[in-house]
């Protein structure tokens, strides 16, 4: 079965860290951009960052609302990505979901994993 | 990057046909054929409808389609149904090498 799965959310203080995971299995996960995107509560999605493959250098990008304060790493042995978030802020609360890139669109998402910034 | 502009909210009758509107500029939509659309219901991961602009992916209905005109792009739903009720989001390629999205559109089925 193709799936992504998230994990590593929780409730972390203002200026603090949190590593979150996304698991793939049931496609060639080695070959494949993965991005994450992130919702506010009844707000609209928000395209967060993406690392790319091996073969095009593990290049990442972020939007400007988290550049400087998060990074994505991978680890094709175990089929996983991560997304590193430090110097956490409040607007930062939000669901956060992996998916890859396939078709030129995000063709497989998890099912999300609540981060909640807070004191 | 600014998020690409959607309506808030369309609305339709069943059987009725709707179109969505995304509007991005020379650096986005206008300037890729990158442009995909996906559909939210509450509490659920979106999913793919529509990418490359006008491409279905398998198993998604016939009744969805997309286009393009500069730098707007649209998700067209035809013979509306219930089931379609749901939230909209367009997504596109941007010349900064990362992507951005629509703010999302609710639709409800009158």
């Amino acid at each position: 079965e193709v799936q992504l799965v998230e994990s590593g959310g929780g409730l972390v203080q203002p200026g603090g860290s949190l590593k979150l995971s996304c698991a793939a299995s049931g496609f060639t996960f080695s070959g494949s951009a993965m991005h994450w995107v992130r919702q506010a509560s009844g707000k609209g999605l928000e395209w967060v960052g993406r690392i790319r493959s091996k073969a095009n250098s593990y290049a990442t990008a972020f939007a400007a609302s988290v550049k400087g304060r998060f990074t994505i790493s991978r680890d094709d042995s175990k089929n996983t990505a991560y997304l590193q978030m430090n110097s956490l802020k409040t607007e930062d609360t939000a669901v956060y979901f992996c998916t890859r890139l396939g078709f030129d669109a995000f063709d497989i998402w998890g099912q999300g994993t609540m981060v909640t910034v807070s004191s | 990057q600014s998020a690409l502009t959607q309506p808030a909210s369309v609305s339709g009758s069943p059987g009725q046909s709707i179109t969505i509107s995304c509007t991005g500029t020379s650096s986005d939509v206008g300037g890729y054929n990158y442009v995909s659309w996906y559909q939210q219901r509450p509490g659920k991961a979106p999913k793919l409808m529509i990418y490359d602009v006008s491409n279905r992916p398998s198993g998604v209905s016939n009744r969805f389609s997309g286009s393009k005109s500069g730098n707007t792009a649209s998700l067209t739903i035809s013979g509306l149904q219930a089931e379609d009720e749901a939230d909209y989001y367009c997504s596109s390629y941007t010349s900064s090498y990362t992507r951005v999205f629509g703010g999302g559109t609710k639709l409800t089925v009158l």
